[in-house]
């Protein structure tokens, strides 16, 4: 079955503890996001990978790291949390090409509190 | 970056089509126009998406306008599970990067 996973789906930690929350697409997309999503601000893009070794800032980059060493691996690395970082986490992927923008496959979402 | 504009909300009766309208007025040529819809406790999914011709699909229609600076999401008969958020984003060909979904639409089917 295609699919984007992310882990863990909730996360309760503390300030200053590094975290990292993964995403796995099984699907061979070359493009990788990351969103986070807050109450009355809609989702918005954290950062994104056009693929291997490739990764770009969204609007809100601060305060996270991503890597993508493998094309179907894409995690989220939040060295020293901070509260205003809880949230709801969203990993999404898509088969980009040149001539189209494919639809974006989401994952279920990751809920973060940082205490 | 090209941006949209959307209506917080809307409302629909069961059985009867929805117009669901986005202003993208600083689209560029290589922009795709999509649209996405989010339930509740979900993650968003794919409704449909065009370049400058009208869309059809099993969930619903794409209208773009001739200057491409609008655009209409069009639910044919709205039931129940089709009350949910739903986003309109640009998406630029040459990069491929979907990034900006706003706040979208808030959809509510009345019974």
């Amino acid at each position: 079955e295609a699919q984007v996973t992310q882990n863990p789906r909730y996360l309760i930690t503390v300030t200053g503890k590094k975290l990292t929350v993964t995403c796995s697409q099984n699907m061979n997309h070359e493009y990788m996001s990351w969103y986070r999503q807050d109450p009355g601000l809609g989702l918005r893009q954290i950062y994104y990978s056009m693929n291997v070794e490739v990764t770009d800032k969204g609007d809100v980059p601060e305060g996270y790291k991503v890597s993508r060493k493998e094309k179907r691996n894409f995690p989220l690395i939040l060295e020293s949390p901070s509260p205003n970082q809880t949230s709801l986490y969203f990993c999404a992927s898509s088969l980009s090409s040149g001539r189209d923008t494919g639809e974006l496959f989401f994952g279920e979402g990751s809920r973060l509190t940082v205490l | 970056d090209a941006k949209t504009t959307q209506p917080n909300s809307m409302e629909s009766n069961e059985e009867e089509p929805v117009h669901l309208p986005c202003n993208h007025s600083t689209i560029s040529g290589t922009d795709y126009i999509h649209w996405y819809r989010q339930l509740p406790s979900q993650g968003p999914e794919y409704v449909i998406h065009g370049l400058t011709s009208n869309v059809n699909n099993r969930m619903a229609s794409l209208a773009i306008a001739e200057d491409r600076k609008s655009s209409t999401l069009i639910l044919h008969r709205a039931t129940l599970r089709d009350a949910a958020v739903y986003y309109c984003i640009l998406a630029d060909r040459r990069t491929g990067n979907q990034f900006y979904f706003g706040t979208g639409t808030s959809l509510t089917v009345i019974p």
